[in-house]
């Protein structure tokens, strides 16, 4: 039963353009998340925001920026998008920060080709 | 910093075999770990997950890993392997406290080894 919900499934483009990916999450949950899928399956947490405040900025590059109108959705804007930002996307939300609210659920990702 | 190691990037194998994968961390507290499978094309979808208490941990589909605080390890477990087990398995583990984003291994392929 799905319960974080990603669109687009995919997308292609070209470099330069700007993309923008969206995230819902229908589990009433405080804290969402950003990860990146390299093409050799590794995760890599781009972003995480608690309460529509960010709390884990990893150093991605400038172009990637989170955005959230509320604590059930996170989008992610990427401007001006290079060849090396093919990946998958993957939205996650949780509970609540660490410990017993950790366990994080999924959505089916964004799979973003850069031409 | 946390880390999680997956040694074996492939397993081979056959339909009703054991099956264990392996997963060590390094972690300067107490530990939340879990095990995610990821499906082709697919999200994660988290098979279990280790709070801290009884060191062997049930989940889904006749999975079930046991931590062990000694050897720093998190290994899954499966008595007997169905065809829908093929998939790639992600050991994680969270930062307590504040930040909670997952830190994930570089996950393991599972494949049928075929006669």
């Amino acid at each position: 039963e799905t319960a974080v919900f990603q669109t687009p499934n995919y997308h292609v483009t070209q470099v330069g353009n700007e993309v923008s990916f969206n995230c819902k999450q229908t589990l009433g949950h405080d804290t969402m998340y950003w990860y990146k899928q390299d093409s050799k399956k590794l995760l890599k947490i781009m972003f995480s925001y608690n309460n529509k405040q960010l709390i884990v900025n990893e150093t991605v590059p400038r172009r990637f920026s989170p955005q959230s109108s509320d604590k059930a959705h996170l989008n992610l804007r990427i401007k001006s998008v290079e060849p090396e930002d093919s990946a998958v996307y993957l939205c996650a939300s949780s509970q609540g920060l660490g410990g017993r609210y950790a366990e994080q659920f999924f959505g089916p990702g964004t799979r973003l080709t850069v031409l | 910093a946390q880390s999680v190691t997956q040694p074996d990037a492939r397993v081979t194998v056959s339909e009703g075999a054991s099956l264990q994968l392996r997963c060590k961390y390094s972690y300067f507290g107490t530990p939340y770990l879990f095990w995610y499978v990821q499906y082709p094309r697919q999200g994660l979808q988290l098979l279990l997950k280790y709070y801290p208490g009884d060191p062997v941990v049930q989940g889904v589909n006749g999975f079930e890993a046991e931590f062990s605080k000694s050897n720093s390890s998190f290994h899954l477990r499966k008595a007997s392997v169905h065809w829908s087990d093929w998939a790639v398995y992600f050991c994680a583990v969270s930062m307590g406290g504040f930040a909670s984003a997952l830190t994930f291994g570089s996950g393991t392929k599972v494949i049928p080894c075929l006669p």
